[in-house]
């Protein structure tokens, strides 16, 4: 099965900084990669699909890119509600693997 | 407005079985592959099952296969999941999901004697 590696783990980052996660596919799954923010005691909520497009309704800070099996979620200037744990998920087919999570913190 | 509710959860002894519904509204539901993802006490999110829009195709993690079953009735918009031989580890809050797109707000599942 494909495995979805995240990194980092967590972070920590102050107001207006440009916030960048990774997550690493170990097989090609195109471009079927989501990106989610789940905040505590929330259901998660869709960021990104097809490893670039922005969900209707998220704000534009939020942005993905793809290289490779390399897939990258970006928070151009941190705002305090975006403190939540990070999510990346591919969906090319089963098993639908999510990564680790990746725990965002205000400095 | 979409909304996916979720019902079933609760209490269950090791070894037991549970059925979860998930009542969907404010989409064509037929039109739609389901997935259900859970979420253990303060852990990540894992995919438990895939259902097609029809019903015909379904998907299981390896954690659960065998031993969870996934479907819909179109009719009724409802996604259900039916779980047996229930462990310890499915503790967690079970979500319903549409497709990879919107989520319910979830319904907690507690296995222990």
């Amino acid at each position: 099965d494909i495995q979805m590696t995240q990194s980092p783990s967590s972070l920590s980052a102050s107001i207006g900084d440009r916030v960048t996660i990774t997550c690493r596919a170990s097989q090609d799954v195109s471009n079927y990669v989501a990106w989610y923010q789940q905040k505590p005691g929330k259901a998660p909520k869709l960021l990104i699909y097809t490893a670039t497009t922005l969900q209707s309704g998220v704000p534009s800070r939020f942005s993905g890119s793809r290289s490779g099996t390399d897939f990258t979620l970006t928070i151009s200037s941190l705002q305090p509600e975006d403190v939540a744990t990070y999510y990346c998920q591919k969906y090319y087919s089963a098993p639908y693997t999510f990564g680790p999570g990746t725990k965002l913190e205000i400095k | 407005e979409v909304q996916l509710v979720e019902s079933g959860g609760g209490l269950v002894q090791p070894g037991g079985s549970l059925r979860l519904s998930c009542a969907v509204s404010g989409f064509t539901f037929k039109s739609y592959s389901m997935n259900w993802v859970r979420q253990a006490p303060g852990k990540g999110l894992e995919w438990v099952a895939y259902i097609s829009d029809s019903g015909t195709t379904t998907h299981y993690a390896d954690s659960v296969k065998g031993r969870f079953t996934i479907s819909r009735d179109n009719a009724k918009s409802s996604l259900y999941l039916e779980m047996n031989s229930l462990r310890d580890e499915d503790t967690a809050v079970y979500y319903c999901v549409k497709y990879i797109t919107t989520w319910g707000k979830g319904t907690l599942v507690a296995v222990s004697s």
